[in-house]
């Protein structure tokens, strides 16, 4: 079965210190790994997918297969990073249905 | 581009009643999702559709749960009997293709009386 774990529910970092968010996930296969963000009163929305390599707002996430986590990290945090933040996997192609982990709540102390 | 769409944003039922949850797609996009978040939950998956198939329910509870995306007009996720265990926010996700990003809407959060 697959699942994503957050062991954090909520975190709380001063502006401008390092943030890091993290996700461990279990499948038995090679899933693709996301994060998801959603800020105050707005929608779910892609901040990045590993495959893609690319750094969005300055958070990186990491692929480490043998500790199977994929955590979410930037290095000042800013105070509109304040949101709830989703990690997130899917199977491999033709199983598209994502499975989410249950999330950290990201306050940032002005 | 108005994103995926869906209403009613709020619903209210009584137990006993049906619950009819509307999703529109991103305009193109033929791939549509729902979610289930339970409170202090993550999204669970419940279906995957295409345009009039329905090509993955595994998440679907096996009674009272229906779900369809017909040719025309928006995908209906329809609970009948409604139970206060059906309390929840609904999302709806749509993508173009497979494997595809999906895109969030804003969600239906259903109240069960």
């Amino acid at each position: 079965a697959q699942r994503v774990t957050q062991p954090e529910k909520l975190l709380s970092v001063f502006k401008g210190a390092p943030v890091e968010l993290k996700c461990n996930y279990s499948y038995s296969g090679s899933p693709e790994l996301f994060w998801y963000v959603q800020y105050s009163r707005q929608r779910l929305q892609l901040l990045l997918r590993h495959i893609s390599r690319e750094s969005i707002k300055g958070f990186t996430a990491d692929l480490n297969k043998g500790e199977t986590s994929f955590h979410l990290k930037k290095p000042f945090a800013q105070e509109e990073d304040s949101a709830m933040y989703y990690c997130a996997l899917s199977g491999n192609f033709g199983n598209e249905k994502l499975t989410f982990g249950t999330g950290t709540r990201l306050t940032i102390i002005p | 581009n108005a994103g995926v769409m869906q209403n009613p944003r709020h619903l209210v039922r009584r137990r006993g009643q049906e619950a009819r949850l509307r999703c529109s797609p991103v305009k193109g996009h033929s791939h549509v999702y729902w979610y289930r978040q339970l409170p202090e939950e993550g999204l669970k998956f419940m279906v995957y559709l295409q345009k009039e198939n329905i090509i993955d329910e595994s998440g679907m509870p096996k009674e009272r749960f229906s779900a369809e995306f017909p040719k025309e007009g928006p995908s209906i996720l329809r609970i009948q009997q409604v139970v206060r265990g059906d309390s929840a926010a609904y999302f709806c996700a749509s993508s173009s293709v497979l494997a595809d990003t999906q895109y969030f809407g804003p969600g239906t959060r259903l109240t069960v009386l």
